[in-house]
């Protein structure tokens, strides 16, 4: 079975400074990797994703995530944050054979203006 | 274009008493999700309907939990006697094709059992 691990539950930050959030699976086959955000009171939203191709997929707001397949990783990074990417982020994969998403536990990232 | 939809936005039921959630998918849609939101156990899927196909229950967490999907449209997940632990906030989602992968959430609902 596949599973998702995201090592930082709570990511404080002050504005302007560099982001990265780690993400790990383990799933033996070809995956597919997102990352979704969930701003206060919203839903889930897509912030970028990877199929295939370029392993450095860019996505909306600034943010930027690379697949290193030897690391079973998909980081995601913002070289400047602000004040509104305040939100929890997702990480979440499903397989080429599967039909569900698995989704990581979630990081809390508060940015301090 | 409209997103998907989900009603009601909470619930407050009483232990033992059944539930019904609705979403609306995006026009056109065929795949359909639900998942499950929970402080303990984080996102979690639930079923998987596509087309006309019989759904992946892999993800009911036990015999009281059932879900339909009229018309390839429409999906009610249904709940029998709630239980305290049933509190969370179930998601529904859809894509366009499950070859697309990209799926697309509604708001929730949030259910809360006294």
């Amino acid at each position: 079975a596949q599973s998702v691990s995201q090592h930082n539950h709570h990511v404080i930050l002050s504005e302007a400074a560099s982001l990265e959030l780690g993400c790990n699976y383990s799933y033996g086959g070809t995956v597919n990797l997102f990352w979704y955000v969930q701003y206060p009171g919203q839903h889930l939203q897509l912030l970028l994703k990877y199929f295939s191709g370029d392993p450095l997929v860019k996505g909306i707001k600034g943010f930027e995530a690379e697949f290193i397949k030897s690391k079973f990783s998909f980081n995601l990074r913002k070289p400047s944050v602000q004040w509104s990417d305040t939100a929890e982020y997702f990480c979440a994969v499903i397989s080429n054979a599967g039909n569900m998403l698995t989704f990581g536990g979630g990081t809390r990232l508060m940015v301090k203006p | 274009g409209a997103g998907v939809s989900q009603s009601p936005s909470n619930k407050v039921t009483e232990k033992g008493k059944d539930v019904e959630l609705r979403c609306d998918p995006i026009s056109g849609h065929t795949a359909l999700y639900w998942y499950r939101q929970s402080l303990g156990q984080g996102l979690e899927f639930l079923i998987y309907f596509q087309g006309n196909s019989a759904p992946d229950k892999s993800g009911l967490p036990s015999d009281r939990f059932s879900a339909e999907r009229t018309g390839g449209s429409v999906s009610t997940l249904t709940i029998q006697r709630t239980q305290q632990e049933d509190s969370a906030v179930y998601l529904c989602a859809s894509s366009l094709a499950r070859v697309s992968y990209e799926q697309y959430f509604g708001p929730g609902t949030r259910l809360t059992v006294t």
